[in-house]
C-alpha cells in the first residue's frame, strides 16, 4: 500500500511570512498533485508534477517534486489569509487511482 | 457548467436509519469517486466507477455500503443501517479521465446520531 505523509500537521503563522510544507513517501509516484481545500468545500486541485526535479510556480506557491519522484514540497511566499486551508498531496502511479496525504492545515492570521 | 453537484449539503439521522447521498457528476466525466474523509483517517477513496461500471470498491467499509451509477449523470451512496462511526464528510469527484485532475464536489456532512 502506498502511504504519504505530510508535514507538519498544523501550521500557524503572520501575514507576510513564508512557509513551506512537505510531503513524503517511500513509494515512487508517477505524478503527485497538490490540492487546497478551504471550510465547507472539496479539494480543488493548485498543481499536478510528473517529472522528477520539477519546479512550478502559481503566482506565491512554488511546487517541487523530489529527483526520485518519492516527495514533493509547496513553498508559499508572503503568505496572505485567502491561503488559509488544508493543503493536500496527492500520489499517482499507472494503473492506480491517488492516493492522498493525510493533509497540512494552514492557518494564516492578518 | 456547474461542476460537481452533491445532495444534501448536511444530513443528520439516528443510528440505524438509512441514509442516501447523491451525487452529479461534470458532464461528460467518465470516472466517478466516492471518497469519504474524516480528521482521523483523511480522505479515503471508498469506490469508483468508469462508465457506470463500479471498477474498485475495495474501500467500501462494510456490506452496509452500497453505491450504484444507474446512468451518466447520477450516482448513490447508500448506507444502510447507518451507525455512529459513519459519521464523516463522503465527496464525490469526477474526471474525464483516469490520474488526471479530480473535481469535487462540495461534500455532504453526515452525523449518525
Amino acid at each position: 500500500t502506498q502511504l504519504l505523509e505530510q508535514s507538519p500537521q498544523f501550521l500557524s503563522i503572520q501575514e507576510g511570512e513564508n512557509l513551506t510544507v512537505y510531503c513524503n513517501s517511500s513509494s515512487v509516484f508517477s505524478s503527485l498533485q497538490w490540492y487546497r481545500q478551504e471550510p465547507g468545500e472539496g479539494p480543488v486541485l493548485l498543481v499536478t508534477v510528473v517529472t522528477g526535479g520539477e519546479v512550478k510556480k502559481l503566482k506565491r506557491l512554488t511546487f517541487q517534486f523530489g529527483d526520485a519522484r518519492k516527495d514533493s514540497s509547496l513553498h508559499i511566499t508572503a503568505a496572505q489569509p485567502g491561503d488559509t486551508g488544508l493543503y493536500l498531496c496527492a500520489g499517482g502511479s499507472y494503473g492506480q487511482n491517488f492516493v492522498f496525504g493525510p493533509g497540512t492545515r494552514l492557518s494564516v492570521l492578518p | 457548467d456547474a461542476g460537481v453537484i452533491q445532495s444534501p449539503r448536511h444530513e443528520v439521522t439516528e443510528m440505524g436509519q438509512e441514509v442516501t447521498l447523491r451525487c452529479k457528476p461534470i458532464s461528460g466525466h467518465d470516472y466517478l469517486f466516492w471518497y469519504r474523509q474524516t480528521m482521523m483517517r483523511g480522505l479515503e477513496l471508498l469506490i469508483y466507477f468508469n462508465n457506470n461500471v463500479p471498477i474498485d470498491d475495495s474501500g467500501m467499509p462494510e456490506d452496509r455500503f452500497s453505491a450504484k451509477m444507474p446512468n451518466a449523470s447520477f450516482s448513490t451512496l447508500k448506507i444502510q443501517p447507518s451507525e455512529p462511526r459513519d459519521s464523516a464528510v463522503y465527496f464525490c469527484a469526477s474526471s474525464g479521465f483516469p490520474n488526471e485532475k479530480l473535481f469535487f464536489g462540495s461534500g455532504t456532512q453526515l452525523s449518525v446520531l
